[in-house]
């Protein structure tokens, strides 16, 4: 079956940190270019960060840039994403998705999702 | 940034109505525009991309349309499962998404 699945998520003190992953399974993160959307709660979505396929280049939006980092492990077949530094806004479900050229570079794969609550 | 702004925040409409979802883009994205369905508790799912184009498994009743800095989505005769949260998004200057239209039962 073709799955993402996140996990990592949890409460967190404000400058705290916090590690997710999402583990894909029926195709390879190597050869897709991966995302992370969140989404703060009763909110819209917004894009965080890319990872490209095949040679690795790194997209940030510019409220994580400096903050975030995405990575992946090709032999785990996983995305991950560090958090330092975290501030009570980037409280939200955290989604990695997939983007497929084929469609338009949309994002055809989403996990179910993990939640990130920062808070004192 | 390519700010989208999406109209009705709200559409309330009865199963088998026609429902019209607007979203308008600050500047031209070209026909690099895409549509989510998001149900509470669940990920959003492709259903349309490069503004008119089915994802696949995606029902016919689903249409959009649009370039330049307007388009639509067309949902035929609704379903009960259609009821739910409506994003667009741009993928021709990086990726923002729209603020959502709410298509609730009326």
């Amino acid at each position: 079956e073709v799955q993402l699945v996140e996990s990592g998520g949890g409460l967190v003190k404000p400058g705290g940190s916090l590690r997710l992953s999402c583990a894909a399974s029926g195709f390879s993160v190597n050869a897709s270019i991966m995302n992370w959307v969140r989404q703060a709660p009763g909110k819209g979505l917004e894009w965080i960060s890319s990872v490209s396929s095949r040679v690795i280049f790194v997209y940030y939006a510019d409220s994580v840039k400096g903050r975030f980092t995405i990575s992946r492990d090709n032999a785990k077949n996983s995305l991950y994403l560090q958090m330092n530094s975290l501030r009570a806004e980037d409280t939200a479900v955290y989604y990695c998705a997939r983007e497929v050229l084929a469609a338009g570079s949309a994002f055809d794969l989403w996990g179910q999702g993990t939640m990130v609550t920062v808070s004192s | 940034e390519i700010v989208l702004t999406q109209s009705p925040a709200t559409l309330s409409l009865s199963p088998g109505e026609r429902a019209t979802l607007s979203c308008r883009a600050s500047q031209s994205v070209n026909i690099y525009l895409v549509w989510y369905q998001q149900k509470p508790g669940q990920a959003p799912r492709l259903l349309i991309y490069d503004a008119s184009k089915r994802a696949t498994g995606i029902p016919a009743r689903f249409s959009g349309s649009g370039s330049g800095t307007d388009f639509t989505l067309t949902i035929s005769s609704l379903e009960p499962e259609d009821f739910a949260v409506y994003y667009c998004q741009q993928r021709s200057d990086w990726y923002t998404f729209g603020q959502g239209t709410k298509l609730e039962i009326k």
